[in-house]
């Protein structure tokens, strides 16, 4: 079956500090992987998309890793602002004729305190 | 540059009654639509998906409907709302390798 859960469920950090989300797959085979963040109350927005061929993505102080053996993937966040206080939503993509479904994952809920 | 416009941006409802809610799609053509629906810190669950006009597909057989009259447009009905269709209720275009995609402001709906 087609999942994809990310760790950790909440996460509390002091602004200034850099923190990494999780998320695990088992989508397969899979086209891309996208990292969004969504703002409470707001609809989610793209920070990164990547193929099954690329390790890693930048997005400013956003970084996604991506291990397509282990089927893993991580968002670092760098030098974290009150402003990254959001929900961060994995998602897969199955690679398969036909297929529009994407994979949603529950999403880290990120709190940066000043 | 590609823009999602919903509305309305909140509703309420009582029970029974019907449902519009209405997704256009700016900055680009034929795209890939999708329904979602998010109940308070959840996560995402799709509902329908469009890949051109009058083409539906249905993931979830509860009492709601989506039509897709034109290219950019994208329509979610109900006849007669359930207390258990309250949530956020999002529009997205969702394309393949070409960019992240992009979802709309969202339609927070309470039925009561």
């Amino acid at each position: 079956k087609n999942q994809v859960e990310q760790s950790p469920q909440s996460l509390i950090i002091l602004e200034g500090k850099n923190c990494t989300l999780q998320c695990n797959y088992t989508v397969s085979p899979f086209s891309n992987l996208r990292w969004y963040k969504q703002d409470t109350g707001r609809g989610p927005v793209s920070l990164t998309i990547m193929t099954f061929s690329e390790n890693t993505k930048s997005n400013g102080r956003y970084t996604a890793t991506l291990d397509a053996d282990t089927k893993q993937s991580s968002l670092h966040i760098t030098a974290s602002q009150l402003s990254d206080s959001a929900s961060y939503i994995c998602v897969v993509s199955p690679r398969a004729s036909g297929t529009y479904k994407y994979i949603f994952g529950t999403g880290t809920r990120l709190k940066v305190l000043a | 540059s590609q823009t999602i416009h919903q509305w309305p941006a909140t509703l309420v409802q009582p029970v029974g009654s019907p449902l519009s809610l209405e997704c256009t799609v700016e900055g680009t053509s034929n795209p890939n639509l999708y329904w979602y629906r998010q109940a308070a810190g959840r996560g995402l669950q799709l509902l329908f998906y469009s890949v051109g006009i009058g083409q539906i597909s249905s993931e979830v057989p509860q009492n709601l409907s989506a039509s897709r009259p034109q290219d950019r447009q994208f329509i979610l009905s109900s006849k007669k709302l359930l207390l258990s269709d309250s949530g956020f209720y999002l529009c997205a275009c969702l394309p393949g390798l070409a960019g992240g995609g992009f979802f709309g402001p969202g339609t927070r709906l309470t039925v009561l």
